[in-house]
């Protein structure tokens, strides 16, 4: 199978600070990553794509200055939350991509709570 | 522009009653559609899908058929269990979007015995 896991699962933070989320492909390679965030009862709501080794790709209405993103090598993606404030607390998802192909692999989330 | 709309959950049903889930959507050219199952704990799974009108996704006693005529994926299963209680999710990628998945709001499926 194809796993994606997310680090940390779950984050408490206090607002201004700058919170790290990390998404990896375990068992294979993942040249293309997106990340989402989904509201309560909301669907996921796609805020960046992320191709290896080159800048993402940001959704219209979503800050690149405040959430950044890095997709360094094949199998790790971070997005950085910077100077965190309470409104940007939500569950944040990522998947990943073989090239080529088109199944996306979910990680489990991440929950940030900023206080 | 591109969207998904299934109907608001949460869905209560009786272990080995009959399931469907409504799935409408809204999409230039011709999307692939496909259904994510997230269970408790878990990252989302894709469930099935079909990237044709007419197609019939399946997968674990799940179905779904590609209507464009009615722009539905309903999600259907004749008999289920209480495993299969999660969220479901439908979505779609529509190849003028580029390769990002389009989703539903969910629906929480609840089995009891």
């Amino acid at each position: 199978g194809a796993v994606v896991s997310q680090h940390p699962s779950w984050v408490i933070c206090k607002s201004g600070t700058s919170v790290k989320i990390e998404c990896r492909s375990l068992d294979f390679q993942a040249t293309t990553m997106f990340w989402y965030r989904q509201f309560p009862k909301q669907s996921l709501m796609l805020m960046a794509t992320s191709n290896e080794g080159s800048k993402a790709t940001y959704e219209q209405g979503v800050e690149k200055d405040k959430f950044l993103i890095n997709h360094a090598s094949l199998t790790l993606s971070t997005l950085t939350v910077t100077s965190a404030h309470p409104e940007d607390s939500s569950f944040y998802i990522c998947s990943a991509r073989r090239q080529g192909q088109e199944t996306q692999y979910f990680g489990p989330g991440t929950r940030l709570l900023v206080l | 522009g591109n969207s998904v709309t299934q109907m608001e959950g949460p869905v209560t049903l009786s272990e080995e009653a009959f399931l469907t889930i409504n799935c409408t959507y809204t999409a230039t050219g011709y999307p692939s559609l496909f259904w994510y199952v997230q269970y408790p704990g878990e990252g989302l799974q894709l469930l099935l899908k079909a990237t044709k009108a007419d197609d019939k996704g399946s997968n674990k006693g799940f179905e779904a058929t590609y209507r464009k005529e009615t722009t539905s994926f309903h999600l259907e299963k004749g008999s289920v269990q209480v495993s299969d209680s999660a969220v479901y999710f439908c979505a779609l990628r529509s190849l003028q979007a580029g390769t990002a998945l389009i989703f539903g709001k969910g629906t929480t499926l609840s089995v009891s015995s």
